[in-house]
């Protein structure tokens, strides 16, 4: 069983502050990352995605994957009020009939306050 | 471009009823997902479609559910004798298939079992 874990929150940060947010995973052979932000009432909306391990940066956000420890986080620079919402991590690898589908965390839930 | 849509956005079924939902890729797409996500829980795969390979109908709960694509275009998730345990949004996602591609959600049917 592949298994998605995050810590559900809330996770509270002052407006300006860096928000930290993390994941691990079961299956060593996965092999694509993703974090989706979902506000209340609203489908998930992809806002990073990472595949081998370092950091990788774009705007405000850095994700970050060590797959030796099987861990992704997510770093939210200068947290603002707007980036209240619940974050999913999820994974996927490669099947014999292609991407296979993700397996996501049941969600962390930002509250940054202003 | 345009985004995956979804039609209908909300359903009220009555118990026992059969209901279909609608999901239209975005174009180019060759993988196709289905999710659900009951209130407050996370997503939970349904069926996958990658191009002319049989579906990946692994997280059906039921043999209840069924789900049919079209090609490579729209895909029609039929849910029969529903009961109030299906309540739930169901979430459609497209990529762009071959290799580890970012899934992209529509915007969910909530279906409401009375």
């Amino acid at each position: 069983q592949k298994e998605v874990e995050q810590n559900s929150g809330p996770l509270s940060v002052p407006e300006g502050a860096i928000a930290s947010l993390n994941c691990t995973y079961s299956d060593r052979g996965s092999q694509s990352f993703f974090w989706y932000r979902q506000y209340s009432g609203k489908s998930p909306e992809l806002i990073m995605s990472i595949y081998s391990n370092g950091d990788k940066e774009d705007g405000r956000f850095t994700a970050q994957l060590n797959k030796a420890s099987q861990y992704v986080s997510l770093l939210i620079r200068d947290s603002q009020p707007s980036d209240s919402a619940t974050y999913l991590c999820a994974v996927t690898s490669w099947g014999i009939s292609g991407n296979t589908p993700l397996v996501f965390g049941k969600g962390t839930r930002l509250s940054v306050i202003a | 471009g345009a985004g995956v849509s979804q039609s209908p956005s909300n359903k009220v079924t009555e118990k026992g009823k059969d209901v279909e939902l609608r999901c239209d890729p975005i174009s180019g797409h060759t993988a196709l997902y289905w999710y659900r996500q009951r209130l407050g829980q996370g997503l939970e795969f349904l069926i996958y479609f990658q191009g002319n390979s049989a579906p990946d109908k692994s997280g059906l709960p039921s043999d209840r559910f069924s789900a049919e694509r079209t090609g490579e275009s729209v895909s029609t998730l039929t849910i029969q004798r529903t009961q109030q345990e299906d309540s739930a949004v169901y979430l459609c996602a497209s990529s762009l298939g071959t290799g580890l591609y970012e899934q992209y959600f529509g915007p969910g049917t909530r279906l409401t079992v009375t």
